[in-house]
């Protein structure tokens, strides 16, 4: 167990709709990852959080967003989906940015349908 | 329509053989390494990591090798066993802010 948890683990909807994914980074952690795993693309990174602010963004969709709150918890909002936003979502935390050893969490399994 | 995947390498090996791993990295600014071990329904889990001012770190039964005249990078399993079949994942940190960039994937199968 990393320590990392993500919630919920499978999430079924359909093209148009938004949903809302939660991360709690490993105690202590402050910096928080979201990746996306498809079949196609492989680990991708999406953007990352320092403490509350955004440090670093890859290849983010406009119709994708996130945010850290005070508690340190992550959400990843993906809106107006479509079929081929289906895909393993993951969170990994952190102690600091400058940390490159990543601990993820068991992700969120996405599907559009 | 068809369609289109990523087709990951393959290893296959009998358990008690050892397993290479490779993974080549295209950015020679990259400073640090890391091999991950992704088992099916769960995310990456940590193996063992590399800077770039080492050629060779060892962990309990497994070895990380970097090459950064050919930017190449490989993991040694010794004595392979059923559980350590998985995806391994290389991945480089090219930039700041400890944001690491994915390789595709090997596939490793172990036979009992």
């Amino acid at each position: 167990d990393s320590g990392v948890t993500q919630t919920p683990k499978h999430l079924i909807t359909a093209t148009g709709q938004r949903v809302t994914l939660r991360c709690s980074p490993r105690s202590g952690d402050l910096s928080v990852y979201w990746y996306q795993q498809s079949l196609d693309q492989g680990l991708q990174f999406l953007i990352q959080y320092y403490n509350g602010e955004e440090r670093a963004k890859g290849n983010i969709l406009e119709r994708f967003s996130a945010q850290q709150f005070p508690d340190l918890h992550s959400e990843l909002n993906l809106s107006s989906l479509e079929l081929g936003d289906s895909a393993l979502y993951f969170c990994a935390s952190s102690v600091r940015p400058g940390d490159e050893k990543l601990f993820f969490g068991s992700g969120t399994q996405l599907s559009v349908l | 329509g068809e369609s289109v995947g990523l087709h990951l390498p393959t290893l296959s090996v009998q358990e008690g053989d050892n397993s290479i791993i490779n993974c080549a990295y295209s950015n020679s600014a990259s400073d640090y390494f890391i091999w991950y071990k992704q088992e099916s329904g769960k995310g990456p889990q940590f193996i063992i990591d590399i800077r770039s001012n080492m050629d060779k770190r060892q962990g309990q039964r497994v070895t990380v090798l970097l090459n950064k005249t050919v930017k190449h990078l490989s993991l040694q399993i010794a004595a392979t066993q059923p559980g350590d079949s998985a995806v391994y994942f290389c991945a480089e940190n090219r930039g700041r802010y400890g944001k690491l960039t994915f390789g595709q994937g090997t596939i490793l199968t172990v036979h009992p």
